[in-house]
């Protein structure tokens, strides 16, 4: 099985900063990558696909990037809706793996 | 809009069953893969089988193979999972999503299932 290792597993910032979080899987994905936010006691909602794909919907200020093993997550401005887990997952072969995730919390 | 609707879930004790469901709605549901996905308490997501479209592919996670069975009803745009033998480390809020090459874009709200005695 693919393993994905995010990073941090949290972080503290405030309203406005940009935010980047990691994602390593381990061995080449391709682009097979997508990212998730989920609050509190909701589903999980897809943001990103194909690891640059904006899911329809989804502010532009959520961005990633990367191809092969390592992927990041940028939020560019952070808002106060994005206070948030977000978690990672390669749908490169089967099983899809999902990353440990990162809670971003208020500093 | 898409709509998915899980239930079933419930208090089951070690080696009970258990059988969820997913009623969808809001899309061609034959169109789409289906997975469920669980997640234990305070704990990551966690895949745990996929459906395709015409049921000639099947798959689980190694944690499940074996105890739980997957099934769809296209004509009645529901998904199932049937979970025997439940042990403790099954209790988490179970999902289901669509699901293709590049992720599950669309959940349901979750369904809880708690394995205790």
């Amino acid at each position: 099985d693919i393993q994905m290792t995010q990073s941090p597993s949290s972080l503290s910032a405030s309203v406005g900063d940009r935010v980047t979080i990691t994602c390593r899987a381990s061995q080449s994905i391709s682009n097979y990558l997508n990212w998730y936010q989920q609050k509190p006691g909701k589903a999980p909602k897809l943001l990103i696909y194909a690891a640059s794909s904006l899911q329809s919907g989804v502010p532009s200020r959520f961005s990633g990037s990367g191809s092969g093993t390592d992927f990041t997550l940028t939020i560019s401005s952070l808002q106060p809706e994005d206070f948030a887990t977000y978690c990672c997952q390669q749908s490169y072969s089967t099983p899809p793996t999902f990353g440990g995730g990162t809670k971003v919390e208020i500093k | 809009q898409v709509q998915l609707v899980e239930s079933g879930g419930g208090l089951v004790k070690p080696g009970g069953s258990l059988r969820l469901s997913c009623a969808a709605s809001g899309f061609t549901f034959s169109d789409y893969y289906m997975s469920w996905i669980r997640q234990a308490p305070g704990k990551g997501l966690e895949w745990v089988s996929y459906i395709s479209t015409s049921y000639s592919t099947i798959y689980y996670a190694d944690s499940v193979r074996g105890r739980f069975t997957i099934s769809r009803d296209n004509a009645k745009n529901s998904l199932s999972l049937q979970m025997y033998s439940l042990r403790a480390e099954d209790t988490a809020v179970y999902y289901c999503a669509t699901t293709n090459n590049w992720g599950f874009d669309y959940w349901g709200q979750g369904t809880l299932v708690s394995v205790s005695s």
